[in-house]
């Protein structure tokens, strides 16, 4: 399996809600990362988690809340966004924290209302 | 600004022709380079890696060059074909090598 799945694929939210997005990868890897993408924009870091630890944070709002239960799951969960979070959300994981390519899931596009 | 950037947002190729896609980074610390390919709906999609101590690298259809001196990284794909279309973007390692920052992208268009 050399996939990293990203469930929901769509997404729509109001500014009230609190929703989960969701990340599996079964390849062994031992970092997992969130990305934020814009249309027609770069993939922008979010979260960097090595060994299920969070190691880095990129200055990202607290109405963003990563979590890692295992080695193969990476949670987003989201509170009180607002319009402008509107984007695609990928997920990636690694073999290993550093120096090496990442593998996208297909991402969550959100929409919030 | 952006330590990564790309000298032509899009490029439009013949199918048969080969494709030049530049990037230009301005850290010279960088040490880990990437190209991925992102089609409309998908994510990112490896290609090619290339590490500070090689200047060129090549795959099935593609060619990644290094030039340390001028600090610039380009993808040379050959014999383009349509499926090739999508928006190339490079990386570059940051965060002492724990992630990627990736530039603005290329858009390259094969036409028949």
């Amino acid at each position: 399996d050399t996939e990293v799945t990203q469930t929901p694929k769509h997404l729509v939210m109001g500014m009230t809600n609190k929703k989960s997005l969701k990340c599996e990868q079964h390849m062994g890897h031992r970092a997992m990362y969130w990305y934020k993408q814009k249309a027609k924009k770069p993939p922008e870091l979010m979260f960097v988690y090595s060994y299920e630890k969070l190691s880095i944070n990129e200055s990202v709002p607290s109405r963003f809340s990563p979590e890692c239960p295992n080695s193969s799951l990476l949670n987003l969960h989201l509170h009180a966004l607002q319009p402008e979070d509107s984007a695609l959300y990928l997920c990636a994981s690694s073999a290993h924290p550093m120096y090496e390519k990442l593998f996208f899931g297909s991402g969550t596009q959100l929409s919030v209302l | 600004g952006e330590s990564v950037g790309l000298h032509l947002p899009t490029l439009s190729v013949q199918e048969g022709d080969n494709s030049i896609i530049n990037c230009a980074y301005s850290n010279s610390a960088s040490d880990y380079f990437i190209w991925y390919k992102q089609e409309s709906g998908k994510g990112p999609q490896f290609i090619i890696d290339i590490r500070s101590n090689m200047d060129k690298r090549q795959g099935q259809r593609v060619t990644v060059l290094l030039n340390k001196t001028v600090k610039h990284l380009s993808l040379q794909i050959a014999a383009t074909q349509p499926g090739d279309s999508a928006v190339y973007f490079c990386a570059e390692n940051k965060n002492s090598g724990y992630a990627l920052n990736f530039g603005k992208g290329t858009s390259l268009l094969v036409t028949p």
